[in-house]
């Protein structure tokens, strides 16, 4: 079965970085897409970006571009999403979330979610 | 980008009841539009892609409708696993983007 199993929750000071994992089994991995999506306290769910686990290519949001990088290792099985300058806002819960080639933005598998808190 | 509207934000319903929730798109989306369900500490889970087709796992009383800006996910006899929040999302057009939910809690 699709299991997608994230890293342990991370507490940051204002403008460091934070670097999650996410770890995929139950599927060949390359043939899948792997996104990245934020719940923050009280928020709608928002789309962060993704990484073409077959070719690595990825995509981001406006509002995070130069602020966020996804990347993966096929060897692992694994995405990460690393996110720097970081402030309080961007405190919330990090999903990773699995796409296919049939429809590359819907979400049919999800990891339990990683906890960011930043705060001084 | 597209705006996804969801009413209402807090709906109260018996068990046993129907439930009907609505999402608005602010353009097109064709039929490329996709419920989640999530429960308290938990991920959202995909409960109905293409407007209309259930997920692997969902019971036959969750039904989705519509095309183009208006979608409605019904609920037929609500029990007691299905209280929680429910998420629309669009996946027509970049950047994907989510509803504010509608919270089904116990009348």
């Amino acid at each position: 079965q699709v299991q997608l199993v994230q890293s342990g929750a991370e507490v940051k000071k204002p403008g460091a970085s934070v670097k999650v994992s996410c770890k995929a089994s139950g599927y060949s991995f390359t043939t899948y897409a792997m996104h990245w999506v934020r719940q923050a306290p009280g928020q709608r769910l928002e789309w962060m970006g993704w990484i073409n686990a077959g070719n690595g290519n990825t995509k981001y949001s406006e509002k995070f571009q130069g602020r966020v990088t996804i990347t993966r290792d096929t060897s692992a099985s694994t995405a990460y999403m690393e996110l720097s300058s970081l402030r309080s806002e961007d405190t919330a819960v990090y999903y990773c979330a699995s796409s296919g080639p049939s429809a590359w933005y819907l979400f049919d598998y999800w990891g339990q979610g990683t906890l960011v808190t930043v705060s001084s | 980008e597209i705006v996804m509207t969801q009413s209402p934000a807090t709906l109260s319903v018996s068990p046993g009841e129907r439930a009907t929730l609505s999402c608005r798109a602010s353009q097109s989306v064709s039929s490329n539009l996709a419920w989640y369900q999530q429960k308290p500490g938990q991920a959202p889970r995909l409960l109905i892609y293409g407007a209309s087709t259930r997920a692997t796992g969902f019971p036959a009383r969750f039904s989705g409708s519509g095309s183009g800006t208006e979608f409605t996910l019904t609920i037929s006899s609500l029990q007691s696993e299905d209280f929680a929040v429910y998420y629309c999302q669009q996946y027509n057009t970049w950047p994907p983007t989510f509803g504010q939910g509608t919270k089904v809690e116990i009348k």
